[in-house]
């Protein structure tokens, strides 16, 4: 299994939106509903952000969705905060297996 | 308060055997239907599957490493372990336990990770 396909990087300013996306194929995120996005500061363990490609954990804030269309999901960011600058990646169920993705650095500028 | 904790040697020889210890706080390993799964970040790189181990023990693990992982439970220690063996310097990684609630969703409670490196 090959990990999902990210851009390394994406910025913006407070206040404006980015969007990350987040390729695989028809073997994992065009394939199941089971999309997550996990958000990971410097030196800190990931947190989950967003599971079943929509859904949100208890405590995430509305500014972070996500969304799928074919094999390519995507997290999109609103009202960037500077407390938003961190490396994200997306996941997928395949399976009995499991693929990440390549990471996104999101800088706010 | 659900806690996970990496526990484990800091340091391991190239050829042996890596072997880290997840603990569950704050609930029992066995009384839900939960999956229980090891991820592994080398320094700077990006996230990486290693398996993910069912509280009846059944595991599932990342093709690119089946041959080398064992995953296994203990219920009475509310305790998940993880064994890499021949490992070489490409295994040199923080690694992570994590809660997974059902098969497709995502990890929700992670550990804070323990750095292992392979040297000699």
């Amino acid at each position: 299994q090959s990990a999902l396909t990210q851009p390394p990087s994406a910025s913006g300013s407070p206040g404006q939106s980015v969007t990350i996306s987040c390729t695989g194929t028809s073997s994992d995120v065009g394939a199941y509903n089971y999309v997550s996005w996990y958000q990971q500061h410097p030196g800190k363990a990931p947190k989950l952000i967003i599971y079943e490609v929509t859904q949100r954990p208890s405590g995430v804030p509305d500014r972070f969705s996500g969304s799928k269309s074919g094999n390519t999901a995507s997290l999109t960011v609103s009202g960037l905060q500077a407390e938003d600058e961190a490396d994200y990646y997306c996941s997928s169920f395949a399976g009995s297996n499991i693929v990440f993705g390549t990471g996104t650095k999101v800088t706010v500028l | 308060h659900l806690q996970l904790q990496e526990s484990g040697p800091g340091l391991v020889k190239p050829s042996e055997t890596l072997s880290l210890t997840c603990t569950f706080s704050g609930g029992s390993i066995s009384s839900t239907n939960f999956y229980w799964g090891w991820i592994r970040q080398p320094p700077g790189k990006g996230l990486e599957w290693i398996g993910n181990l069912y509280y009846s023990g059944t595991t599932y693990y990342n093709p690119s490493l089946k041959s080398r992982v064992t995953l296994s439970v203990d219920t009475s220690k509310n305790q998940f372990s993880l064994k890499l063996n021949s490992v070489t310097a490409t295994d040199t990684a923080i690694y992570y336990c994590a809660r997974r609630p059902t098969p497709g969703s995502g990890f929700d409670y992670w550990g804070q990770g323990t750095l292992v490196t392979v040297s000699s």
